[in-house]
């Protein structure tokens, strides 16, 4: 069965600091990998996904995030975070032969202003 | 409509009581998908539809969940008998069943359940 692992419940970072959410997954087959962000009372918003091609895929608000397949990876990045990154953030991983997405648990990020 | 829309946005019910919540999707979804976050929880998968095929239910936790799709659009989510456990947010999402954007997942802003 498809899984995603965040290890980390809370990253805290300076505003202006680099930003790294991490996820790790496992699949059976080739993986479909998502990322979404959940803002304060209110639902899932679509940030990137990773399907085939280059590994680092570019999303919305200036994130990106890059896919390691050796490391079964696909870390959330931001070179200079805002204070309006501070959100919750979900890692999914979805393989082709299954219609659902799997979620991790999510982490939860603090930009200190 | 541009989203998918969930009701009601906010439910509170007494312990015992049933309770529908609603999902319209994308317009042209075909599959649609109902997940559940507890507080300080992940995403629980709960049920998916796909066209007219019949549903995998196989997330739903208890015989007391249930759901439906209408003329393959509308779905209706019932919890029957609510718990205290069940308070969470029931979030729907739907997507396209084929194309190269079948794998984009959009979600609603969620149904905030509140057993008391």
């Amino acid at each position: 069965a498809q899984s995603v692992a965040q290890p980390e419940d809370q990253v805290n970072v300076a505003e202006g600091n680099p930003l790294t959410v991490k996820c790790t997954y496992s699949v059976s087959g080739n993986p479909y990998l998502f990322w979404y962000v959940q803002y304060p009372n209110r639902g899932l918003q679509f940030l990137l996904k990773y399907i085939t091609g280059d590994n680092l895929v570019k999303g919305s608000y200036g994130f990106e995030a890059e896919f390691n397949k050796s490391q079964t990876s696909f870390h959330l990045k931001k070179p200079s975070a805002l204070v309006s990154d501070s959100a919750l953030y979900f890692c999914a991983v979805r393989d082709k032969g299954n219609n659902r997405l799997a979620f991790g648990k999510g982490n939860q990020v603090v930009v200190i202003p | 409509g541009a989203g998918v829309s969930q009701s009601p946005s906010n439910k509170v019910t007494e312990k015992g009581k049933d309770v529908e919540l609603r999902c319209d999707p994308i317009s042209g979804h075909t599959a649609l998908y109902w997940y559940r976050q507890s507080l300080g929880q992940g995403l629980e998968f709960l049920i998916y539809f796909q066209g007219n095929s019949a549903p995998d239910k196989s997330g739903l936790p208890s015989d007391r969940f249930s759901a439906e799709r209408t003329g393959g659009s509308v779905s209706t989510l019932t919890i029957q008998r609510t718990q205290q456990e069940d308070s969470a947010v029931y979030l729907c999402a739907s997507s396209l069943a084929f194309g190269a954007d079948q794998i984009s997942i959009y979600f609603g802003e969620g149904s905030w359940l509140t057993v008391v």
